[in-house]
């Protein structure tokens, strides 16, 4: 069954202490992997799409890598207005499906 | 603003009763997508039409429907309603089918009493 688990559900970070979140998947073939951040009570907001293992994509301070089996998003010297909800994503080959992860919050302190 | 529209905002309603919550995707977009998200099951994909055709069915109950009419837009039917149908709901909308990135409108907020 295609999966996605999420880690850790929650980080606490100072101010420009980096940091990356994992998104671990089992597909049976992987169409593409997402990256959306979601703020309280609004709706996700798309970051990246990544398609196949060595691909990266830098959108101001977030980088992220994806491997055969995981993607991990880099956060480089976050600040407070980084703090939200990272929902990572797939789509299997075969299907137009979406499964998403429960999502890592973070909190970023100034 | 992501250019995607949802309304009602929020919704009040009883067990038993039904209801229907609209979407109106960004301007050219083709595809829909309709999602629920509980505090406990995180975001559910629900179901995903294209160009007025069904393309993909995630976890959606026999009691929810949903259609996309040729102007595009596209409505969520919930009938029935139980307790554990509160929840935000979501529709979200991309130029095509497949990997493309969704842009999600900001949800309809569904409470049942």
């Amino acid at each position: 069954e295609d999966q996605v688990t999420q880690s850790p559900e929650a980080l606490r970070l100072q101010e420009g202490e980096s940091s990356s979140l994992n998104c671990s998947y089992t597909v049976s073939g992987l169409r593409g992997l997402f990256w959306y951040r979601q703020d309280p009570g609004k709706g996700p907001e798309f970051l990246f799409t990544l398609y196949s293992a060595g691909e990266e994509k830098e959108k101001e301070r977030l980088k992220a890598t994806l491997t055969k089996k995981e993607s991990f998003l880099h956060i480089t010297a976050p600040k407070p207005e980084d703090s939200a909800t990272y929902l990572c994503a797939v789509q299997a080959i075969g299907t137009y499906k979406y499964i998403f992860g429960t999502g890592t919050r973070l909190k970023v302190l100034a | 603003d992501s250019g995607v529209t949802q309304t009602p905002k929020h919704l009040i309603t009883a067990t038993g009763q039904r209801v229907t919550l609209r979407c109106s995707p960004r301007s050219g977009d083709l595809s829909v997508y309709w999602y629920q998200q509980s505090l406990d099951q995180g975001l559910q994909f629900l179901i995903q039409y294209y160009n007025g055709e069904e393309r993909a069915k995630g976890n959606i109950l026999e009691r929810f429907s949903a259609q996309q009419f040729p102007d595009l837009h596209s409505e969520l039917n919930l009938s029935s309603l139980e307790l554990g149908d509160s929840a935000l709901y979501f529709c979200a909308s991309s130029v095509e089918v497949g990997s493309h990135e969704q842009f999600f409108g900001p949800g309809t907020r569904l409470t049942v009493l």
